[in-house]
């Protein structure tokens, strides 16, 4: 199937730092890509929607000034997580939707997902 | 506003025998839904889906069962095995706009 690889798998920063997370789909060209977040024992909650190309779309209640998204290419998406707080120490995983060459289904496919850890 | 709920926040089961885990939906909008299987510290993977205009799928040793009149889904495993036991997440998406809402998930453990 279709493979999804995020970069690093885990990451430890100090307060104030900028880390950045890459998404990138490895066999197939993928124009929207979508970052989530997960808390302990908790749903998987939808940040934003990355589109190449253009600006992504960020869910309600999410900052964009701090969750920075750049999607520069087909097959790369980033989330760059500014000026990190130990509140932002989460675990993020980013998809992206399959296209069959005629189609999209509302299938997803998914990273490995980025530990992040702020101290 | 949680739009897909999974009540069961855990489900214990034997080696061998069924497991379903239940989801429900809120948004009529919804017309296709998958089940994630998802270890610690690793993205989840896909599992199976269903589209609004079947009530029944499977793929192997699991069938996923929509009643769309009762905005609810299962998943049946079945036999159940020891490598099933994962944290499994159903997930609803429209046509309109294909993001996924995800349910908070059910944490299943397979005994010997």
């Amino acid at each position: 199937g279709a493979v999804v690889s995020q970069h690093p798998s885990w990451v430890i920063c100090k307060s104030g730092t900028s880390v950045k997370i890459e998404c990138r789909s490895l066999d197939f060209q993928a124009t929207t890509m979508f970052w989530y977040r997960q808390f302990p024992k908790q749903s998987l909650m939808l940040m934003a929607t990355s589109n190449e190309g253009s600006k992504a779309t960020y869910e309600q209640g999410v900052e964009k000034d701090k969750f920075l998204i750049n999607h520069a290419s087909l097959t790369l998406s980033t989330l760059t997580v500014t000026s990190a707080h130990p509140e932002d120490s989460s675990f993020y995983i980013c998809s992206a939707r399959y296209f069959s060459g005629t189609a999209y289904t509302g299938e997803l496919f998914f990273g490995e997902g980025s530990r992040l850890t702020v101290l | 506003d949680q739009q897909v709920k999974q009540n069961s926040p855990s489900l214990s089961v034997q080696e061998g025998r069924i497991s379903i885990l239940n989801c429900d939906y809120t948004n009529s909008m919804f017309d296709y839904f998958l089940w994630y299987k998802k270890y610690p510290a690793e993205g989840p993977t896909f599992l199976i889906s269903i589209s609004s205009i079947k009530d029944k799928n499977e793929d192997g040793r699991f069938t996923v069962f929509l009643n769309k009149s009762a905005k609810h889904l299962s998943l049946h495993i079945v036999p159940s095995q020891p490598g099933d036991s994962a944290v499994y997440f159903c997930a609803a998406s429209a046509s309109t706009d294909y993001k996924l809402s995800f349910g908070a998930g059910t944490t299943v453990t397979v005994r010997a």
